[in-house]
């Protein structure tokens, strides 16, 4: 089975602070993403990566940044964290496309 | 552009009773379709996906969902309700490369 793992599962943080988000994937997949889900909404795509050290911007990349030093990690990075990027993060990889992604168990994160 | 209509927020049924939820879909060309199920505070876990084979797809735990291209639609359903059921669900389109497009999802809940 497809494991992937993010580092917290619930994060508190101060507005204007540097957030860092990680999540690793142990099945060699090409593709990495990372979404925020917020109620009545679902989730929307931040960034994605189809391989090392490539990465495309997704339908709301302004504020966040990412990195893929090596295959098996993505991390979401949050420049200066603001109060409306209190959110649930999901990040997911998958093999290649059109092919289902995999999901970690999120991390929850507050901005106060 | 593609785009996904869950068209029921919540749906709530008894336990031992049929399960609909319903989706459609809007694509300028053959779509790859999947259904997600999120359980509390987890992350999502693929139920099943449509990928131009069989228009009757089977998944896990006793769901399935019909493609119909004549109506755009894509609903997932299960003959008996459990309560482990109670989650939430999200019906997915692939708009190809890597983009998934994920509907507002339908919470379903399950009573005795």
């Amino acid at each position: 089975d497809v494991k992937v793992t993010q580092s917290s599962r619930y994060l508190v943080k101060r507005t204007g602070e540097k957030v860092f988000l990680e999540c690793v994937q142990d099945m060699d997949h090409e593709n990495m993403f990372w979404y925020r889900q917020d109620p009545g909404l679902g989730l929307r795509l931040i960034y994605f990566s189809y391989d090392v050290k490539m990465k495309e911007k997704g339908d709301i990349p302004e504020g966040y940044s990412v990195s893929r030093e090596k295959k098996e990690r993505f991390s979401l990075i949050l420049e200066s964290a603001s109060t409306n990027q209190t959110s649930m993060y999901l990040c997911a990889s998958s093999f290649s496309v059109n092919q289902p992604q995999h999901f970690g168990d999120g991390t929850r994160l507050s901005i106060l | 552009a593609q785009s996904v209509t869950q068209l029921d927020s919540h749906v709530s049924v008894s336990e031992g009773t049929p399960v609909l939820l319903r989706c459609n879909y809007s694509s300028s060309y053959s779509p790859s379709l999947f259904w997600y199920v999120q359980h509390p505070n987890k992350g999502l876990q693929l139920l099943l996906k449509y990928t131009s084979a069989a228009t009757l797809v089977k998944g896990i735990n006793g769901f399935e969902a019909e493609f119909k291209k004549s109506e755009t639609s894509f609903h997932l359903t299960k003959p008996s309700a459990h309560m482990s059921d109670a989650a939430e669900y999200f019906c997915v389109v692939s708009e190809g490369y890597n983009k998934l497009i994920f509907g507002a999802g339908t919470r379903l809940a399950v009573h005795p």
